[in-house]
């Protein structure tokens, strides 16, 4: 079965410099969520989708953007990197806004230099 | 306040023994969704278990169960069987809206 697809895995970049992730979703999901998890740390929201609008906004840096598309697929946007954005960055979809198991991609890794 | 609570931030167990994880959870909200992840040094975030808030069984998926206390507001993960492969931080979730993390227990199985 399709899964949740991340670009690119791994990704270094220099100190603010910009840098785009970028999510693909299970068919027929219409909800896409971005999460950022430090080194140690509990993933953390930053923004929803669903059906291509903002959905909810969490604790995502103003630096940062992000948007769904026609296709479903969602870009994450990151500008003026500092050191400290370095993290594995999750993307899930889910078929729907409030119900249901939502589906992990394997994470794009972000270090800062 | 912290919605999760896991209050347990690293756990030993012996391979073939079983293993429970708390979770607690806060929510005012009749409708959410409680989950368990297994997070391996590789970074991948595997779902485990789900229990929604109106399931009236605790959820089962082999060798994971819940044990979802609602009153309590408690959503414990049991491991029966432990083994080798199972060594690695586990997340449980609240889903209100979005999924909400507690900040993990790492479980380490000994051979």
């Amino acid at each position: 079965a399709a899964g949740v697809i991340q670009s690119p895995r791994h990704l270094i970049k220099e100190k603010r410099e910009t840098a785009t992730l970028k999510c693909y979703p299970i068919p027929r999901h219409d909800t896409v969520y971005w999460y950022q998890q430090g080194p140690g740390q509990d993933p953390q929201f930053l923004i929803s989708f669903y059906e291509k609008m903002q959905s909810d906004k969490g604790s995502i840096p103003d630096r940062f953007s992000a948007q769904q598309f026609s296709d479903y697929h969602s870009e994450l946007n990151m500008s003026s990197l500092e050191l400290g954005d370095s993290a594995l960055y999750f993307c899930a979809s889910s078929a729907g806004v409030r119900t249901g198991e939502l589906f992990f991609g394997e994470g794009s890794r972000l270090t800062v230099l | 306040a912290q919605k999760i609570t896991q209050t347990q931030p690293g756990m030993f167990v012996q391979e073939k023994e079983a293993v429970t994880l708390d979770c607690t959870y806060d929510t005012s909200d009749p409708s959410y969704g409680l989950f368990w992840y297994k997070q391996p040094s590789s970074g991948e975030m595997i779902f485990l278990i789900y229990q929604g808030s109106y399931d009236q069984q605790n959820a089962t998926e082999g060798r994971y169960s819940l044990n979802f206390q609602k009153a309590r507001k408690s959503a414990n993960l049991v491991i029966s069987a432990s083994q080798l492969g199972d060594s690695a931080m586990y997340f449980c979730a609240m889903r209100e809206r979005n999924l909400i993390f507690g900040k993990g227990t790492k479980l380490s199985v000994k051979p």
